[in-house]
C-alpha cells in the first residue's frame, strides 16, 4: 500500500502557481520523498525529491514540514503542459517504488 | 535526466503467441531494471525488479513463468510476455536506476493489446 495521501483531483488556471499536498504521517526518519508525475499515455517523469530540507529544481519546488509528515509540490507557473497526474512518493534507499493513485492535476487556460 | 526507452511503443498480437519488449538505458548503466503494469484508469503496478546478471525478484501475484525478465547487461532488459491471453492486454512500463539514490527514470511505455 503507498504511505502517502493525495487529493483525487485538483484545477489551476495557466500561469498560476500549481501547490499539490502530499499527506505521509507515518514517514520515517530514512525515508525520502519523491514526486513524479505521467502525462496520459506516458512513462512517469522524475520531477524533484527531498529528505528533510526543502528542494528547487528548474521545474518545481518542494516544501516539506518540520515534522515532514506532510509536504507540498509546487509549479511556480502552470502551464497546459503541465496536466498530468501527479505522484507523491515516499521510499527509503533499498525500497521499491509504490503508486498510489496520485493527483490528476488539469491546467485550465 | 538520463534516458531510458522501451521497444516497441505499441505491438498488438494475437492470444496464445509471445510478446518481447525490450527497455534499453541509453545513456547510463542501469544496475537494476523495474517492470510494471498499468491498467486503464489504475496506477503503475510493480511486476518485477532486476538485477543486472542475475535472476529477477517477482512480486506477489504475478507469474515468473508467464512474465520472462532478462538482463543480460547493465543497458537492456527484456520482459516477454508468453503465451499472452487478452487480460494481459495492458500498459508495461520499465525504469531503470544507476544506482544513484533511488532515482528512477522511467521508460516511455509499451501498449500491449492481445486479441
Amino acid at each position: 500500500d503507498a504511505k502517502t495521501t493525495q487529493p483525487t483531483s485538483m484545477d489551476c488556471a495557466e500561469g498560476r502557481a500549481a501547490n499539490l499536498p502530499c499527506n505521509h504521517s507515518t514517514i520515517s526518519g530514512n525515508e525520502y520523498v519523491y514526486w513524479y508525475r505521467q502525462i496520459h499515455s506516458q512513462g512517469p517523469q522524475y520531477i524533484i525529491h527531498g529528505l528533510k530540507n526543502n528542494e528547487t529544481n528548474e521545474m518545481a519546488s518542494l516544501i516539506i514540514t518540520e515534522d515532514r509528515k506532510s509536504s507540498t509540490l509546487i509549479l511556480p507557473h502552470a502551464t497546459l503542459r503541465d496536466t498530468a497526474v501527479y505522484y507523491c512518493i515516499v521510499m527509503a534507499y533499498g525500497q521499491n517504488f509504490v503508486f498510489g493513485p496520485g493527483t490528476r492535476l488539469s491546467v485550465l487556460p | 535526466g538520463a534516458v531510458v526507452s522501451q521497444h516497441p511503443s505499441r505491438v498488438i498480437c494475437k492470444s496464445g503467441t509471445s510478446v518481447k519488449i525490450e527497455c534499453r538505458s541509453l545513456d547510463f548503466q542501469a544496475t537494476t531494471m523495474f517492470w510494471y503494469r498499468q491498467f486503464p484508469k489504475q496506477s503503475l503496478m510493480l511486476m518485477a525488479t532486476s538485477n543486472e546478471g542475475s535472476k529477477a525478484t517477482y512480486e506477489q501475484g504475478v507469474e515468473k513463468d508467464k512474465f520472462l525478465i532478462n538482463h543480460a547487461s547493465l543497458t537492456l532488459s527484456t520482459l516477454t510476455v508468453t503465451s499472452a491471453h487478452p487480460e494481459d492486454s495492458s500498459f508495461y512500463i520499465c525504469s531503470a536506476s544507476g544506482g544513484q539514490i533511488n532515482e528512477q527514470f522511467f521508460g516511455p511505455g509499451t501498449r500491449l493489446t492481445v486479441l
